[in-house]
Formats: C-alpha cells, sequence, structure tokens
C-alpha cells in the first residue's frame, strides 16, 4: 500500500539546537516533495519545494533534503526559535492527470527557551 | 495580496442534517482543492477543481458530498446528510503553479 510516514510522536528541542524532521513514503514516485508549516486553528502554509533531481535545498535557516532511492525527506531548522512551534507536515506532489498533493500526518515541534 | 477565504469559520450541526461550506480564491488561481482534515492526520483531497471543470473527485464520498465552482471563482462545498464522522476542519486552497495556497478552514462538528 502506499503510505507517507511522518514522526508520530512530538519533538522537542531546546531554543538554539536544529531539529530535524523525518518523511519516509513506499509505493509513490513523486516529481517534487514539499514541506508546510501549520498553526494551531489555521491552515497550512508553504514552505519548501525540492525537485526529485535536488538533493538539497535552503531557505534561510530551513534546509530539505531529497533521497529518492532511500524514499525519504528530511527537514531540518537551524538555530531553532520558540516562535518555530508548529505541525510540519511533508507533501508528496504526484505528477498524473493533474497536480496532486498526498500529505503526512505531520510532526508537531515544540522549541522551549 | 488576499488570501484564501473561508466561511464559516465554525458550524456545528445535528447527525443528518446538511451543511455548505464556501471559499472565495486568491484572484487569478485557476486551481481550487477542497481537503478534510481529521483531528491528528494531515490534510486529505476531497476534490480539485481547473477553473470550473473537475480534474479529481476520486475521494469525494459522493453519496453525501458535493461541490460546485460556478464562473471559475467560489465554490461551494456541501454535506448532505451529515454523518458523526464528517467532523473534521474542511481546508479550501488554490493555486497558480505547485504551490498552494490555503484558507484558514471551516472546523465541523457533528453531534
Amino acid at each position: 500500500s502506499q503510505k507517507i510516514e511522518q514522526n508520530s510522536e512530538a519533538l522537542n528541542i531546546q531554543e538554539g539546537k536544529t531539529a530535524t524532521l523525518t518523511c519516509n513514503y513506499t509505493n509513490y514516485s513523486p516529481a517534487y516533495l514539499q514541506w508546510y508549516r501549520q498553526d494551531p486553528g489555521r491552515g497550512p502554509v508553504f514552505l519548501l519545494l525540492i525537485r526529485e533531481n535536488e538533493k538539497e535545498k535552503r531557505k534561510e535557516r530551513l534546509k530539505v533534503t531529497f533521497d529518492t532511492t532511500l524514499k525519504q525527506s528530511l527537514f531540518h531548522i537551524t538555530a531553532s526559535q520558540p516562535a518555530d512551534s508548529a505541525t510540519y507536515l511533508c507533501a508528496l506532489d504526484i505528477k498524473g492527470n493533474t497536480d496532486k498533493l498526498i500529505f503526512g500526518t505531520g510532526t508537531r515541534l515544540q522549541v522551549f527557551p | 495580496e488576499a488570501g484564501v477565504a473561508q466561511s464559516p469559520r465554525y458550524k456545528i450541526i445535528e447527525k443528518r442534517q446538511s451543511v455548505a461550506f464556501w471559499c472565495n480564491p486568491i484572484s487569478g488561481h485557476a486551481t481550487l482543492y477542497w481537503y478534510q482534515q481529521i483531528l491528528g492526520q494531515g490534510p486529505k483531497l476531497l476534490i480539485q477543481f481547473q477553473n470550473n471543470g473537475v480534474v479529481d473527485d476520486s475521494q469525494l464520498p459522493k453519496d453525501r458530498f458535493s461541490a460546485e465552482r460556478l464562473k471559475g471563482v467560489d465554490s461551494t462545498l456541501k454535506i448532505q446528510p451529515a454523518k458523526l464522522e464528517d467532523s473534521a476542519v474542511y481546508l479550501c486552497a488554490s493555486s497558480l503553479t505547485t504551490k498552494q495556497f490555503f484558507g484558514p478552514g471551516t472546523r465541523l462538528t457533528v453531534l
């Protein structure tokens, strides 16, 4: 069956440390992989997109890697801050007749001072 | 730039009642999506429109859910009759390219 797995447990880290979130998938061949942030009571907000032929993408304190052989993406937040506390969703962009996103269940990140 | 607007923000109904949600996408975005997000899960695509045509409704429970996008702009999603398991947040999103922009969602509680 097709699955997207993210850390089901919440991730608690101390301010200033690097947070690393994992997204593993099976039986998909995504053209892109996207990461979104979701705060309580709000819709997801787009953060980064990485293509299947890219190994790494950076944006400010964020870094995403994409390994299509391992079928895994890692999402890193360096120098984390309490304001980074949120749920982070990975989404596979399945190219076909339409542009379709399949979301993982999300990982809740808590950064404490 | 105005974001995706949704209303109402909250709705409480009893099972077997009907309910409708409204979405106004970002101006110029041809693609509109409705997602269902159950507590603790990621959003699940219900239906996708390209302008006013449906391009994917494979996960829409068509016996009770319906959606339309008249004139290729606003969209409504309807549930009739509602079941307890329909309790969720209903998210609307729009896109011009690959990146999707989400509205705040409508939290539906079915009693």
